[in-house]
C-alpha cells in the first residue's frame, strides 16, 4: 500500500504570510496513460468534515480562493496557502486515489 | 444540492455491531458510490470500503475485510455500514462520502456526511 508522509506535523503563520505544506508518496502517484497525478488537498475545521481544496494535484476545486494551490508530480507535493487568512486554520490532509485511497497524518495550520 | 445526513451517535460495548445510516439527496442514488471512511479522535482518515449504489458491489479495505458490511436500500437512498466485534480502538467519527461515478476507484470526494461518532466502551 502506498503511504502518504506530511511535513511538516505543525506550521504557525502570520496573518498575510505563506504557508507551505508538504506531501510524500512512497510510490510514484502519476498514472503515465493521463499524465495525470492522483493527489488531492483537504481542509478541516474542528467538528466538520474534510473539505476539497485540490485533485488532480493542481486543480482547485469550485469556490475555494485562489490563495490555495497545489503542485508537484511523481512522489512529491505541495500545498501553498499564498497569504494566510484566520479562516485558514485548520488541519490540512493530502490523499492519494493512485491505489487504495490513503491520506497523510495531517499538518495543522495556526497563526503566530 | 447534494447532502449525505448520517445516523446519530452511538455509544457500544467491547464485541457488540454498530450500523451507521447515510441517506442521500439531490442526485440518483443509484448513479453514484458511497465509500465509508473513519477518523480515530485527533487522528488521520482511514478508508473502510465503498458500495455500488447501482447493483450493491462492494470493496473493502483488507483492514476491516470480514468485520465491515456495507449495504444500501435504494427504495430510501440510504447507505449503511455495520461494522462488528468492536473494540475500544474503533472509536473514531464515521463519514460517508459521495464517489464521483459508480465506480469507486480513483476517488477524492466533494460530498461527506457530517459524521457519526461512534464510542466503544465498557
Amino acid at each position: 500500500d502506498i503511504v502518504m508522509t506530511q511535513s511538516p506535523d505543525s506550521l504557525a503563520v502570520s496573518l498575510g504570510e505563506r504557508a507551505t505544506i508538504n506531501c510524500k508518496s512512497s510510490q510514484n502517484v502519476l498514472y503515465s496513460s493521463n499524465n495525470k497525478n492522483y493527489l488531492a488537498w483537504y481542509q478541516q475545521k474542528p467538528g466538520q468534515p474534510p473539505k476539497l481544496l485540490i485533485y488532480w494535484a493542481s486543480t482547485r476545486e469550485s469556490g475555494v480562493p485562489d490563495r490555495f494551490s497545489g503542485s508537484g508530480s511523481g512522489t512529491d507535493f505541495t500545498l501553498t496557502i499564498s497569504s494566510l487568512q484566520a479562516e485558514d486554520v485548520a488541519v490540512y490532509y493530502c490523499q492519494q486515489y493512485y491505489t487504495t485511497l490513503a491520506f497523510g497524518q495531517g499538518t495543522k495550520v495556526e497563526l503566530k | 444540492q447534494v447532502q449525505l445526513v448520517q445516523s446519530g451517535a452511538e455509544v457500544k460495548k467491547p464485541g457488540a455491531s454498530v450500523k451507521v445510516s447515510c441517506k442521500a439527496s439531490g442526485y440518483i442514488f443509484t448513479s453514484y458510490a458511497i465509500h465509508w471512511l473513519r477518523q480515530a479522535p485527533g487522528q488521520s482518515l482511514e478508508w473502510m470500503g465503498w458500495i455500488n449504489a447501482g447493483n450493491g458491489n462492494t470493496k473493502y479495505s483488507q483492514k476491516f475485510q470480514g468485520r465491515v458490511t456495507i449495504t444500501r436500500d435504494t427504495s430510501a437512498s440510504t447507505a449503511y455500514m455495520e461494522l462488528s466485534s468492536l473494540r475500544s480502538e474503533d472509536t473514531a467519527v464515521y463519514y460517508c462520502a459521495r464517489g464521483l461515478g459508480i465506480v469507486g476507484s480513483a476517488e477524492y470526494f466533494h460530498h461527506w456526511g457530517q459524521g457519526t461518532l461512534v464510542t466503544v466502551s465498557s
